[in-house]
């Protein structure tokens, strides 16, 4: 049983750039978060999907955008990168609602803005 | 407003000896509360969870909690620390229907031979 896979593993983008990075969920799981790490910090809830929509946002600006796909995986996209942005992004999957639910997390991507 | 805060950044113990890593929370409704473990370059790992019942939880690696509500604290212990428990630990509390964690900055566990 596949846990949470997320892919790419490392990626270096250019400030200004744009970047997509990619979650599967666990199987069985239908609900997707996903966290920014920054070094040294706990990581920061961006925004959650369930059902294809996006149910739930934390304190990032609108160049942080997301999709949820019908088979439950799902995208996190980051338009005019910044400096900032530079931090380990972590995706994670749960099942139906419910804070009884364990959460599972991904190995992360690493996203270094040069 | 919701928080998490763990108060020790860094701790560094001998391999055998006991542990314990603090935790306190602030949240408005029925705290369910979580500690997960991150070994460098690595994502996060579920060691324990409380959502309700017996306050002493108990988890993988020999690790356990007790919920205080009294104090607001979720601290994780061990009792004999092993060099490969070396790695930053996180205190997360949740809630509601959208399972939405809040992280404190976490404790960086160092383990003398």
């Amino acid at each position: 049983d596949a846990g949470v896979t997320q892919s790419p593993t490392h990626l270096i983008k250019t400030r200004g750039q744009q970047v997509t990075l990619r979650c599967s969920p666990k199987s069985g799981h239908d609900t997707v978060s996903w966290y920014q790490q920054a070094l040294g910090q706990g990581p920061q809830f961006i925004f959650q999907y369930y059902e294809e929509e996006e149910r739930q946002r934390g304190n990032f600006p609108d160049r942080f955008s997301g999709h949820q796909f019908p088979n439950y995986s799902s995208e996190l996209n980051v338009n005019a990168l910044l400096l900032g942005d530079s931090a380990l992004y972590l995706c994670a999957s749960s099942g139906r609602t419910g804070a009884t639910n364990t959460i599972y997390f991904g190995e992360g991507s690493w996203l270094t803005v040069v | 407003a919701q928080s998490v805060t763990q108060p020790d950044i860094h701790i560094t113990v001998s391999e055998g000896a006991s542990l314990e890593l603090r935790c306190n929370y602030s949240y408005g409704a029925t705290p369910y509360l979580f500690w997960y473990v991150q070994s460098p370059g690595q994502g996060l790992q579920l060691l324990l969870k409380y959502f309700s019942g017996d306050t002493l939880v108990q988890g993988i690696k020999g690790f356990e909690a007790e919920f205080k509500r009294s104090q607001s604290s979720f601290n994780l212990r061990k009792p004999s620390v092993h060099w490969s428990d070396a790695a930053e630990y996180f205190c997360a509390v949740g809630g509601g229907a959208t399972n939405k964690l809040i992280f404190g900055t976490g404790t960086l566990l160092a383990v003398q031979p």
